[in-house]
């Protein structure tokens, strides 16, 4: 039982690149989510999903995107990189009591 | 609308003292509460849940945290510091309103523990 798992842990890349974070969860739950994390400003959300083919957007959705064709996986998607989102990438899923389990986390490096 | 407030980013404490990280939080409906642990270059991992039972809650390693509603508060405490307790620690709230499965994150509290 591998819980929520990402790829890659870390990455770097240039202005203006597109790159996919994969998020994939063994535990069979509905809600998903993407969070970010930024030294000393918690987590703030992303997008979520509430199952597949349902998707909606966070706190923060602007220059990323999501999709969710099955109940295991929840891609984020940057197209055009940009120095701000240089963070910390966190996927999530929720049990019974909305409790999240958190993947491991991509670090991710603009430059 | 839910928030959580974490007072105090950083908090030092000696080996074998008592840890108290505190959280307030505010919420229309009766809230879940949590705390979780971060430590260096990891994911977060639940330490213990509110979920409107015992409002002393119990988690893992030896830490405990008491719901307070008049005071809106859910600190978390620890009786004796342990090294390896040096981690980030956050305080989120949810509500336990039908349909509602987000979780708002309060800032963090690094604890760091001296020798």
């Amino acid at each position: 039982n591998a819980g929520v798992t990402q790829t890659p842990k870390f990455r770097i890349l240039k202005i203006g690149q597109s790159m996919t974070l994969q998020c994939a969860q063994d535990m069979n739950h509905n809600y998903m989510y993407w969070y970010r994390q930024d030294p000393g400003m918690g987590l703030k959300l992303i997008y979520y999903s509430v199952g597949a083919g349902i998707t909606d957007k966070g706190e923060v959705p602007n220059g990323y995107n999501v999709s969710r064709s099955t109940t295991e996986d929840f891609p984020l998607r940057l197209e055009l990189a940009a120095p701000s989102q240089t963070s910390v990438y966190f996927c999530a899923t929720c049990g019974s009591y909305n409790e999240q389990f958190f993947g491991p986390g991509t670090r991710l490096t603009v430059l | 609308a839910q928030s959580v407030t974490q007072l105090g980013s950083h908090v030092s404490v000696s080996e074998g003292a008592l840890v108290l990280l505190r959280c307030n939080y505010s919420s229309s409906v009766p809230p879940y509460l949590f705390w979780y642990v971060q430590y260096p270059n990891q994911g977060l991992q639940l330490l213990l849940k509110y979920t409107s039972a015992a409002t002393l809650v119990k988690g893992i390693n030896g830490f405990e945290a008491e719901f307070k509603k008049s005071e809106t508060s859910f600190h978390l405490t620890k009786p004796s510091a342990h090294m390896s307790d040096a981690a980030e620690y956050f305080c989120a709230v949810g509500n336990s309103g039908a349909g509602s499965y987000q979780l708002t994150f309060g800032k963090g509290t690094k604890l760091s523990v001296i020798p």
